[in-house]
C-alpha cells in the first residue's frame, strides 16, 4: 500500500481565519514533506519532516505552521493567510534516506 | 547548483503514437531520477524511478526512461500513448544528504492527446 490520504479535499477561508491540513500516511515512511503548487508550476517543497522533528523549512512565512504529532501524521496549521496563498498543498512521505516520495492527492486551497 | 530541464512545454501527439518526453539535470553526483504523473486537481503518481544499475527503466502504465549519462538526460518513453495518458508530465532529480532528501521538479510537460 502506497497511500498518502490528505484531509479536506477542499478548503475556503478568509484572511482572519485559522485552519489546518491534515495528512496521513500508514507506510511507516519517517519522512514527511509539505509542498505548495500553483497552477501550472511544480511543486515547491515548503518543510520536511524526519523521525517526527522538523529538518527543512524553505524559508516559508510564518502564517504556515507545521506539526507532526505522531510518524504517521503530519498537520499545517494556516492562520491569516493572503489570497496569493491559494493553491494546491500537497502532502508527500517517503523512508528516510534516497527514497522515493509518494504524494497525496492534495489539498485545494482558496483564501478569499 | 542542481536543476532539472524539461524543454517542452506542452507537446500533442494522436492517439497510438508513440511518445518522448525529454528531461535533462545538471547534478554533481549520480542522480537519483523520477518522472511523476499529474492528472488536473490531483497529486503526483510517481511512473519511475532510476537508482541505479540498469540504465533502461520500465515503469506503470507502459512507460520506460533511459539514463544516459553523457547527455545529462532522463527521456520518457511509451510506444503507444492512450486518450488517459493526457496530464502534466514531471521529472525530477533526487537531492540526497543527510537524513532527508530532497525533489527538484522540472516545469513539466502538458500532454495532450487527440483522437
Amino acid at each position: 500500500d502506497t497511500e498518502v490520504t490528505q484531509t479536506p479535499k477542499h478548503l475556503v477561508m478568509g484572511m482572519t481565519n485559522k485552519k489546518s491540513l491534515k495528512c496521513e500516511q500508514h507506510m511507516g515512511h519517517r519522512a514527511m514533506y509539505w509542498y505548495k503548487q500553483k497552477a501550472k508550476k511544480p511543486p515547491e517543497l515548503m518543510f520536511v519532516y524526519s523521525y517526527e522533528k522538523l529538518s527543512i523549512n524553505e524559508s516559508v512565512p510564518s502564517r504556515f505552521s507545521p506539526e507532526c504529532p505522531n510518524s504517521s501524521l503530519l498537520n499545517l496549521h494556516l492562520h491569516a493567510l493572503q489570497p496569493e496563498d491559494s493553491a494546491l498543498y500537497l502532502c508527500a512521505s517517503s523512508q528516510v534516506r534516497r527514497e522515493t516520495q509518494y504524494f497525496g492527492p492534495g489539498t485545494r486551497l482558496l483564501v478569499l | 547548483a542542481q536543476s532539472v530541464t524539461q524543454p517542452d512545454i506542452h507537446i500533442t501527439v494522436s492517439e497510438g503514437a508513440s511518445l518522448e518526453l525529454r528531461c535533462n539535470y545538471s547534478y554533481g553526483a549520480t542522480p537519483y531520477l523520477f518522472w511523476y504523473v499529474q492528472s488536473p486537481g490531483q497529486g503526483l503518481q510517481l511512473l519511475l524511478k532510476y537508482f541505479s544499475g540498469d540504465t533502461l527503466v520500465q515503469g506503470i502504465k507502459g512507460f520506460e526512461a533511459e539514463f544516459k549519462r553523457s547527455q545529462s538526460s532522463f527521456n520518457l518513453r511509451k510506444p503507444s500513448v492512450h486518450w488517459s495518458d493526457a496530464a502534466e508530465y514531471f521529472c525530477a532529480v533526487g537531492i540526497h544528504g543527510g537524513a532527508t532528501n530532497k525533489l527538484i521538479f522540472g516545469t513539466g510537460t502538458l500532454l495532450a492527446v487527440q483522437p
